[in-house]
């Protein structure tokens, strides 16, 4: 299965844009990004997901490089509540759409 | 409705105990997921039910045992559970489970299992 690298923590002020990179270089042509975040005790929720092109919802936008080795989640303006731990992940192609989630980011954001 | 449910929230069961972890969702989706969350880790997929067959089952050992009665539901059926079973399991859901990664899951808030 392809993998996916994050940092393992990130840092924002509220208002402010947050940009939450992942690496995921042996990436497939038929594999999905998709990025999900968890608040404590709580189940992961789905942010935004993408193949080629970025894409943009009302939660989030992810920017995926030409090469599609790594891509980025953009929150445009982070709130106390977008605090939580992203995941970024890879389905579909060659893992029968099974979804293999990387280590996650912390994101803290400061009032 | 996009809630996927889970009971109990809760779960406290000796390694001799038979119990079983259900999961519920009613926005028609035909694919249905068993996850285990260990603390400050990611879910690690066990088992994937897809229009109410398993489709995949990631190596899981036979004391986790999963069954899809209806396309609403799924249980996890435990049995002789170790303590390093403890964990938080999640289910989730989506509208389908293809081979193909364009669907977005929807996950329950989880049932956290303490073997004791």
């Amino acid at each position: 299965d392809a993998k996916t690298t994050q940092p393992n923590s990130m840092e924002s002020n509220e208002e402010e844009p947050v940009h939450l990179p992942c690496n995921h270089s042996t990436i497939s042509g038929t594999d999905y990004i998709h990025w999900y975040r968890q608040l404590p005790s709580q189940g992961p929720e789905y942010v935004i997901h993408g193949l080629t092109s970025n894409v943009n919802n009302r939660m989030a936008s992810l920017a995926i490089a030409e090469d599609r080795k790594s891509s980025t989640l953009i929150l445009h303006r982070a709130t106390l509540r977008d605090a939580a731990v992203y995941y970024c992940g890879l389905a579909g192609g060659t893992s029968y759409g099974k979804l293999t989630f990387g280590q996650g980011t912390i994101l803290t954001v400061h009032p | 409705d996009t809630e996927v449910t889970q009971t109990p929230k809760h779960l406290v069961m000796g390694m001799t105990n038979k119990k079983s972890l259900k999961c519920e969702q009613h926005m028609g989706h035909r694919a249905m997921y068993w996850y285990k969350q260990k603390a400050k880790k990611p879910p690690e997929l066990m088992f994937v039910y897809s229009y109410e067959k398993l489709s995949i089952n990631e190596s899981v050992p036979s004391r986790f045992s999963p069954e899809c009665p209806n396309s609403s539901l799924l249980n996890l059926h435990l049995h002789a559970l170790q303590p390093e079973d403890s964990a938080l399991y999640l289910c989730a859901s989506s509208q389908e489970s293809t081979g193909q990664g364009n669907y977005e899951q929807y996950f329950g808030p989880g049932t956290r299992l303490t073997v004791t």
